[in-house]
This record gives structure tokens, C-alpha cells and sequence, in this order.
């Protein structure tokens, strides 16, 4: 069985730099094929696809975040984090953290953890 | 990147109604777009995926359609259950993008 969770910091200052968790277990980043995405959702907004990282270490950004984000995977942690930097409040949303199936075709997303909600203020 | 416009943006039907979901994309995906359901405080679920396979355990009532700008997500006999977002999502370029998702509700 697949699972996945978001953790990090719920409060965060602006032009600090956001550093989340996703622990996943049920699957490991050592098979090959095997992925992790990140998607955020503003409240009440549409979702936002923002970076994956597939198990020989192809890492794909949303382009116009791409000079914010960094993607990395802790095999042996189970692991994947994702760095953005320089946060502003209209980075205030819900992150998930996505499984990208091995045998799918391309890049969409079976599993999704819970999700968790990081709020940008002073 | 591809954008993806979903309508309506709110649907409003009522139990044992069939309803369609449109999906069209600014350029042709080919065949690859999927469709999640998510309800108010919950992670997306994945529906279907490579427009028209549906996830195992999903129910059958639930069928996708369409190919390169043009999808549909249809539901037939609405149940109580299916009151819920719904959010396609492409995957056919490089960058993945979603709709803006569309809103059932119920009248």
C-alpha cells in the first residue's frame, strides 16, 4: 500500500526559503520508473504542478519557478524535499506530494498524500 | 505552457443526472490527459488517465473521452458521492498543467 506525507514548516517569512518533506512509503525511488511529483493548490484556487523527480534522477520544473525550486530524493530515507526559495505571500497555499506510477506513460499522479497547508506572512 | 480550460466552471444536477465535463487544450496533448475528483479538504484522486482508461476501483459510471485539444469526463447516473471538484490534467508536453477544475453541485 502506497502512502505519502507532507511535512515542513506551516509558517513561513517572506524571502525566507521553504524546505518540505515527503516521506512515502509503500514504493522506493531505487525502481526504476518510480516518481514523486509536487502540486500546490491556493485556497479555493486551481492546482499548480511545480517539480518531479524520477528514480534515475531526471528532475523536471514548472518553468516559471524553475530558478526557485529544487527537487531531491533521499533513497534510503524514503524521501523527497523540495526547496523553494525566496517566498512571498502569494506562495500560500495547500503542497501535496504525488506518486507518478511506474508503468504509466509519461507523467500523471495515482497517489497523493494529505496535503498540507504553508501560510507566507510577516 | 499548454493551458487548460475546463467548463463549466460550476455544474449544478441532481441525483441519477448524467453529466459531461469539457476539458480543451490550448494545443493537441495527444491522448494524454487525466482526470481527478477531489472533495472540499481532501487530496485530488486520480479518475482516469490517457483520456479514456479508468484508475482500478473507480466506478464504471465514470468515462472519459476525447483526443488532442477536446476531452470529456462523463458521469453517468450522478450519485450523492459524486458531489465533488473535478480537475483534468495534462501530460503530453514537458510542463504538466490542469484545468481550473469544475465544481458539481447540487440543485
Amino acid at each position: 500500500q502506497i502512502t505519502l506525507k507532507e511535512s515542513g514548516p506551516t509558517l513561513i517569512k517572506p524571502t525566507q526559503t521553504l524546505t518540505l518533506t515527503c516521506t512515502f512509503s509503500g514504493f522506493s525511488l531505487r525502481t526504476r520508473g518510480e516518481g514523486v511529483g509536487w502540486i500546490r493548490q491556493s485556497p479555493g484556487d486551481a492546482l499548480e504542478w511545480l517539480a518531479l523527480i524520477l528514480s534515475n534522477d531526471d528532475k523536471r520544473y514548472k518553468a516559471s519557478l524553475k530558478n526557485r525550486l529544487t527537487i531531491t530524493k533521499d533513497t534510503s530515507k524514503n524521501q523527497v524535499l523540495l526547496r523553494m526559495a525566496n517566498v512571498d505571500p502569494v506562495d500560500t497555499a495547500t503542497y501535496y506530494c504525488a506518486h507518478r506510477p511506474a508503468t504509466a506513460t509519461l507523467f500523471y499522479f495515482d497517489l497523493w498524500g494529505q496535503g498540507m497547508l504553508v501560510t507566507v506572512s510577516s | 505552457d499548454i493551458q487548460m480550460t475546463q467548463s463549466p466552471s460550476t455544474l449544478s444536477a441532481s441525483v441519477g443526472d448524467r453529466v459531461t465535463i469539457t476539458c480543451r487544450a490550448s494545443r493537441s496533448v495527444s491522448g494524454w490527459l487525466a482526470w481527478y475528483q477531489q472533495k472540499p479538504g481532501k487530496a485530488p484522486s486520480l479518475l482516469i488517465y490517457k483520456a479514456n482508461i479508468l484508475e482500478s476501483g473507480v466506478p464504471s459510471r465514470f468515462s472519459g473521452g476525447g483526443s488532442e485539444t477536446e476531452f470529456t469526463l462523463t458521469i453517468n447516473s450522478l450519485q450523492p458521492d459524486d458531489f465533488a471538484t473535478y480537475f483534468c490534467q495534462q501530460y503530453g508536453s514537458y510542463f504538466l498543467t490542469f484545468g481550473q477544475g469544475t465544481k458539481v453541485e447540487i440543485k
